[in-house]
């Protein structure tokens, strides 16, 4: 089974600040995506980055990027120049072939003016 | 292009009613899956879909059932409610195959059972 655990309940940044948000993951699968989604006050769930287990280079998306340690199954979020619109739930999940989406239980950013 | 609909979007319920929540996709999606949302539990997976035809359970499937007659529909059945079942209910889809595929949600269902 994949478990997923997210030790932030919640986080809070000044805006244009730096904030990273950590999720470590457990699988036996040796191929395996990684994805951090982003739950706005809105509801919808959007996805924000992902990363190929076999990739060894950091996914980037704008001001997102991960810091992915394969050996120590750490998937961590890096978000760059916050921004009023980035608070939100930011859920980290893993899945595997044929395998579900499984969640980890959350992170509750707020960014500050 | 509508992507994942799920209908109705709020809904309240006494305990032991029945309802069945819908969850639609326009995208030609293998993959379909649902799940409930509580505060401080993240997104658990109740029963998911492979396949027209195919169901599985998936973390927290007890005192639902699902049934996917039609590649693009997901149904979520709850046949006699419970206040535990008050939660926000999401679908979501994917393609098949490949690991490299997101995963679309629904706009969600806030449940309440009184």
């Amino acid at each position: 089974a994949q478990t997923v655990t997210q030790s932030q309940p919640e986080m809070s940044v000044q805006e244009a600040e730096t904030v990273t948000l950590s999720c470590t993951y457990d699988t036996s699968e040796s191929n395996y995506y990684l994805f951090w989604y982003k739950q706005p006050p809105s509801r919808q769930m959007i996805l924000v980055i992902r990363q190929e287990a076999y990739k060894q280079q950091n996914a980037t998306e704008n001001r997102f990027s991960v810091n992915f340690q394969k050996a120590a199954k750490s998937f961590s979020l890096k978000i760059s120049d916050s921004q009023l619109g980035d608070t939100a739930m930011y859920f980290c999940a893993v899945h595997s072939g044929n395998t579900p989406l499984v969640f980890g239980k959350g992170t509750r950013l707020s960014v500050i003016a | 292009n509508a992507g994942v609909t799920q209908t109705p979007k709020f809904r309240v319920l006494k305990t032991g009613q029945s309802m069945t929540l819908l969850c639609a996709q326009d995208m030609n999606h293998e993959y379909m899956y649902w799940y409930r949302q509580d505060p401080g539990m993240g997104l658990r997976l109740i029963h998911y879909s492979v396949g027209e035809g195919t169901t599985a359970k998936g973390e927290v499937p007890d005192g639902y059932n699902v049934s996917r007659l039609k590649k693009q529909n997901f149904l979520l059945g709850l046949e006699s409610a419970a206040p535990s079942q008050t939660s926000v209910y999401f679908c979501a889809s994917r393609t098949g195959g490949g690991l490299n595929t997101e995963a679309f949600f629904g706009q969600g269902t806030r449940l309440t059972v009184v």
